[in-house]
């Protein structure tokens, strides 16, 4: 069965001090890999997807990166509407279901 | 980009009761929608595939009598909570993929739907 465990649960950072959030996965497989932005009350916001270890993807402040065992999303300088949950989720081949972590609450304070 | 809408986001309704949560894709064709079920603090739990045209696939656990899924177009798929009882209150979120990706893990996720059972 699919996996993903994300961490930290909650991260609490000052705006502009750059971190970086875990996504560790078991898959049988990798099709692919996504980040997901989820803000209170809302449905999740499609960010990256990563399909093979080595892979970046970049948005504004956002870098993504992934490995056979994990993938890191990295906050450069962040600003408060950078304040949501992140979540991370997986896809095996053949399969259509995606899988998702449980995320980690990201909180910018100015 | 793609939209999703879904209504109501919010409902409040007596036990016994049943609800009806739609899911429109807005300005994009799809296939294959997705319906989740979010607990505070724990992640996105399937419940169920719908492919327009034919019966949904439920998940493990899921029971296909009491969440009744309707995918009857492109752009529309239902999600009715038949004899809701408290245990059923929870966030209901549906999603899409584009008719042209049928494998992608991309989704499209609608505002979700706050359920409430007295």
């Amino acid at each position: 069965e699919d996996q993903v465990t994300q961490s930290p649960e909650a991260l609490r950072l000052q705006e502009g001090e750059s971190s970086s959030l875990n996504c560790s996965y078991t898959v049988s497989g990798l099709r692919g890999l996504f980040w997901y932005r989820q803000d209170p009350g809302k449905g999740p916001e499609f960010l990256f997807t990563l399909y093979s270890a080595g892979e970046e993807k970049e948005k504004e402040r956002l870098k993504a990166t992934l490995t056979k065992k994990e993938s890191f999303l990295h906050i450069t300088a962040p600003k408060p509407e950078d304040s949501a949950t992140y979540l991370c989720a997986v896809q095996a081949k053949g399969y259509q279901k995606v899988t998702f972590g449980t995320g980690t609450k990201l909180q910018v304070i100015p | 980009g793609a939209v999703v809408s879904q209504h109501p986001s919010r409902v409040i309704c007596k036990s016994g009761t049943s609800v009806k949560i739609e899911c429109r894709s807005l300005d994009f064709q799809a296939t294959t929608m997705f319906w989740y079920r979010q607990f505070p603090k724990k992640s996105l739990m399937l419940m169920a595939t719908s492919n327009e045209g034919s019966k949904a696939t439920y998940e493990q656990g899921v029971e296909k009598d009491k969440f009744l899924i309707n995918h009857a177009s492109l752009t529309l798929s239902t999600l009715t909570v038949t004899s809701a009882h408290p245990e059923d209150s929870s966030f209901y979120i549906c999603s899409a993929r584009l008719a042209g990706n049928p494998n992608t893990g991309e989704l499209f996720f609608g505002e979700g739907s706050r359920l409430t059972v007295l």
